[in-house]
């Protein structure tokens, strides 16, 4: 199947760094990527969808400038956290869909990145 | 945009029992619904999905029935194991060919199997 790994799968970082987050399609081209965030005990929120090439669509109440999202090829996303606060403390979880897919995402396995 | 609603938030039942999840959606023009299982700190996994052309799919213990008319969608869990205690989100998205459309998922269920 679809496989798709995310790095690193944890980061704990001072308050005011900024923490990159890879999300990379392994063995498939994935044309559009999701970015969820996952509070404890809570549903993913989506925060973004990024498309290969192109601005990444943010989801309303969603800061564009502090989620950095890039998708500069077939296999890789990035989700930088700029300026991050303890309130960012979370669980982020990338997904990926490729052409062939009809509707099928593929998770990553997440970062939990926690800001002291 | 779509919304999903989810139902019950927390179920516990014996080992051996049936277990039954409720998802409703809002979208009419929805057409793809996964149902993922999600154990603590990892990845949802795709445990059943089923598209609007059908109305019930099954894979051994696991089914999921679909009524377009009422817009609604269930999972069903038979003979449930202690291993099948997770939280479970259903989605909802319109699957338009072109792979861009984000998932709606419900607020979850857990799912607690007691032995």
């Amino acid at each position: 199947g679809a496989v798709v790994s995310q790095h690193p799968s944890w980061v704990i970082c001072k308050s005011g760094t900024s923490v990159k987050i890879e999300c990379r399609s392994l063995d498939f081209q994935a044309t559009t990527m999701f970015w969820y965030r996952q509070f404890p005990k809570q549903s993913l929120m989506l925060m973004a969808t990024s498309n290969e090439g192109s601005k990444a669509t943010y989801e309303q109440g969603v800061e564009k400038d502090k989620f950095l999202i890039n998708h500069a090829s077939l296999t890789l996303s990035t989700l930088t956290v700029t300026s991050a606060h303890p309130e960012d403390s979370s669980f982020y979880i990338c997904s990926a869909r490729g052409r062939a897919a009809r509707g099928e995402q593929f998770f990553g396995p997440g970062t939990r990145l926690t800001v002291l | 945009g779509e919304n999903v609603e989810q139902h019950p938030s927390t179920l516990s039942v014996q080992e051996g029992d049936s277990a039954v999840i409720k998802c409703t959606y809002s979208d009419s023009a929805s057409n793809y619904f996964p149902w993922y299982k999600q154990e603590l700190g990892k990845r949802p996994q795709l445990i059943i999905d089923i598209r609007s052309n059908v109305g019930e799919k099954k894979d051994q213990r696991i089914a999921v029935t679909l009524n377009k008319t009422a817009k609604h969608f269930s999972l069903h869990i038979t003979e449930t194991q202690p291993e099948d205690s997770a939280v479970y989100f259903c989605a909802a998205t319109r699957d338009r060919g072109s792979g861009n459309t984000p998932l709606v998922f419900g607020k979850g269920t857990r799912l607690s199997v007691i032995a």
